[in-house]
């Protein structure tokens, strides 16, 4: 069975402060790719970033930065002196085989709201 | 570029009433993919079609249907509605066919509430 679980419902930060938000996932595949995606309050899902399970790299893009450890199954995601901007709902999601018509499984969400 | 378009944005219906989602995937997509999200709720998979034949199927009510059209846009079918189908309903495309990742590109969703 898959999996993916947001342990963190509700993060609280005041801005500036680095934050980061916690993803495990379970899955018996060998191929398989994790997702994070930011709901604002507007209620669109953005796509943030994907990441493959046989690429352990872990990846920068501004402020953002996530750490993926197939050992723990974990893909984590910080940001980095948050914003007001930042304040959203983010999901992380693990869609599992390469291809095919496999769908993609969200975790709860994490709540994050960044305070002036 | 083109996105996954969602039509109605919103839409208010009455208990009992029946409502139809429109989707239009990404040109040349062939997955199509409804998710429905309650409030405060994770999006919940609902239905997929590939290539115009359902392919997987989730936690849809069996007074929602759905299908894709010879175009590969979808429609979502839901009738007798209830109050608890108040929801944001995400559609979402995929390329699945060939050497793809099958990633999937969500339109901007419709929300619909039922009074």
């Amino acid at each position: 069975a898959q999996k993916v679980t947001q342990a963190q419902t509700e993060i609280s930060v005041v801005e500036k402060e680095d934050v980061t938000l916690d993803c495990v996932y379970e899955t018996r595949d060998t191929t398989y790719y994790l997702f994070w995606y930011k709901q604002p309050p507007s209620g669109e899902l953005v796509f943030l970033i994907r990441r493959n399970s046989f690429d352990e790299q872990n990846e920068i893009s501004g402020r953002y930065s996530w750490n993926f450890q197939k050992s723990t199954s974990s893909f984590n995601f910080t940001i980095t002196a948050s914003q007001v901007v930042d304040s959203a709902v983010y999901f992380c999601a693990l869609k599992s085989d390469s291809r095919g018509y496999n769908k993609l499984i969200f975790g709860a969400g994490t709540r994050l709201a960044v305070h002036p | 570029a083109a996105g996954v378009i969602q039509s109605p944005r919103h839409l208010i219906k009455e208990k009992r009433e029946t409502a139809t989602l429109k989707c239009y995937p990404i040109p040349r997509h062939d997955t199509v993919y409804w998710y429905q999200q309650g409030p405060g709720q994770d999006p919940q998979f609902l239905i997929s079609f590939y290539e115009k034949m359902q392919s997987d199927k989730g936690s849809i009510p069996d007074r929602f249907s759905a299908q894709q059209f010879s175009d590969y846009h979808s429609e979502l079918n839901m009738s007798s509605l209830e109050l608890g189908d108040s929801a944001l309903y995400f559609c979402a495309s995929s390329l699945v066919t060939g050497h793809n990742t099958g990633e999937l590109f969500f339109g901007e969703g419709s929300r619909l509430t039922v009074l």
